[in-house]
């Protein structure tokens, strides 16, 4: 079955700075690749998503990136702001299931 | 609008009781799922419902009930619990759960405390 591995568990940056957040898959028929941003006593919310028919993908501050060939994708954040503190998870689903392989997660804390 | 509902918010409950966790969503979506967090852990899949019925269980006790009674509801019954299921219990759905690969929208949990 699926393994996705994320790092770092825990990243700690100030306000302003960018932060990056990196998964690696191990099942190359995975083709959809969500992040979710879980905030303490919430549930997740679907931050981000990229398909394997795209190297890139951008929403303001947000972007994923996917290597295919590496079989791994990266969350980058950048100008980030207090708010954005919270546990991500990467996860991948393979072709023609939604069901999700999550990553362990990482917390990120902005400090301001 | 991608909203997933869930009740309760909290449930305390004892190892002798039964009760039900409720979830609703109505974007028309024919995929439900169950799931159990612990913390600082990812979520665990438990089940997953296509069309109104169970299509993986994913070897989860059977003090673990769920129920599908039409397209926008999804029900966990609860019974004879221990502490250890004490969790944050997640619901989500999606536009499908086989053929297909959809997002999943997840609801803000049910947070149980098995005493």
């Amino acid at each position: 079955g699926e393994n996705v591995e994320q790092h770092p568990s825990t990243l700690s940056v100030q306000e302003g700075d960018s932060a990056v957040i990196k998964c690696t898959y191990s099942d190359s028929a995975s083709n959809y690749f969500p992040w979710y941003k879980q905030e303490l006593g919430k549930g997740p919310q679907l931050i981000i998503d990229i398909r394997s028919n795209v190297g890139e993908k951008k929403d303001q501050r947000i972007a994923v990136t996917l290597n295919k060939t590496a079989k791994h994708f990266s969350l980058h954040i950048t100008e980030t702001q207090p708010e954005d503190s919270a546990v991500y998870f990467c996860a991948a689903s393979p072709a023609g299931y939604s069901t999700l392989t999550f990553g362990k997660g990482t917390m990120l804390l902005v400090s301001p | 609008d991608t909203e997933v509902t869930q009740t309760p918010k909290h449930l305390v409950m004892g190892m002798t009781n039964k009760k039900s966790l409720k979830c609703e969503q109505h974007m028309g979506h024919r995929a439900m799922y169950w799931y159990k967090q612990k913390a600082k852990k990812p979520p665990e899949l438990m089940f997953v419902y296509s069309y109104e019925k169970l299509s993986i269980n994913e070897s989860v006790p059977s003090r673990f009930s769920p129920e599908c009674p039409n397209s926008s509801l999804l029900n966990l019954h609860l019974h004879a619990l221990q502490p250890e299921d004490s969790a944050l219990y997640l619901c989500a759905s999606s536009r499908e759960a086989v053929t297909s690969t959809d997002t999943q929208y997840f609801g803000p949990g049910t947070r149980l405390t098995v005493l």
